[in-house]
């Protein structure tokens, strides 16, 4: 029962430096996201894809890209990273109108 | 847009005692509404979800949430707190399209023996 399979889970990087962190769902699901969550502020939308090609911007999405690879993958791309992107980061996926399912998180520090 | 409160970032209960956790949706009714449970380092999980069919849900571990349309309320309950419980838990509402969903910013439960 895979789910929804984000890697890495843990990574330091240094100011500057660019990462890109994957996500897979095995449900057949037509939507995907990418969250961020800090203390104190909950859970915040970066960018979402409501279908296979498309992706939409979230409450949070500067400094951020994305790619919807396929209707599997949907990864999330820091092309410069700062130090207020210190954060655990997940990836979601939905049917439309449906239940919304998570991934175990990945925990990215910006030195 | 859709909007969720969560009154109260931190309670704290006695072993055995009620639990009841806050949530406050905006005004206008939305599709579905959610309670997830988030166990240190760990992702979200699924608690109940609210779908119009009734208005008392029933979720896991013992959990249960009304959903009262003149509050705009939609609270967690569970009769007695079991240590296991201890955790960050979070309202959520889908928008109408069904594409996209809001977070409470969430109430972290202390149970205390």
């Amino acid at each position: 029962n895979a789910g929804v399979t984000q890697t890495p889970k843990f990574q330091v990087l240094k100011t500057g430096q660019s990462m890109t962190l994957q996500c897979a769902q095995d449900m057949n699901h037509n939507s995907m996201y990418w969250y961020r969550q800090d203390p104190g502020m909950g859970l915040r939308l970066i960018y979402y894809s409501a279908s296979e090609g498309t992706t939409d911007k979230g409450e949070v999405p500067n400094g951020y890209n994305v790619s919807r690879l396929n209707k599997r993958e949907f990864s999330l791309r820091l092309e410069s990273a700062a130090p207020s992107q210190t954060s655990v980061y997940f990836c979601a996926s939905s049917l439309t109108g449906n239940t919304i399912y998570f991934g175990e998180g990945s925990w990215l520090t910006v030195v | 847009a859709q909007s969720v409160t969560q009154l109260g970032s931190h309670v704290s209960v006695s072993e055995g005692a009620l639990v009841l956790l806050r949530c406050n949706y905006s005004s206008s009714v939305p599709p579905y509404l959610f309670w997830y449970v988030q166990y240190p380092n760990q992702g979200l999980q699924l608690l109940l979800k609210y779908t119009s069919a009734a208005t008392l849900v029933k979720g896991i571990n013992g959990f249960e949430a009304e959903f009262k349309k003149s509050e705009t309320s939609f609270h967690l309950t569970k009769p007695s707190a079991h240590m296991s419980d201890a955790a960050e838990y979070f309202c959520a509402v889908s928008d109408s399209t069904g594409n996209q969903f809001y977070f409470g910013t969430g109430t972290s439960l202390t149970v205390i023996p």
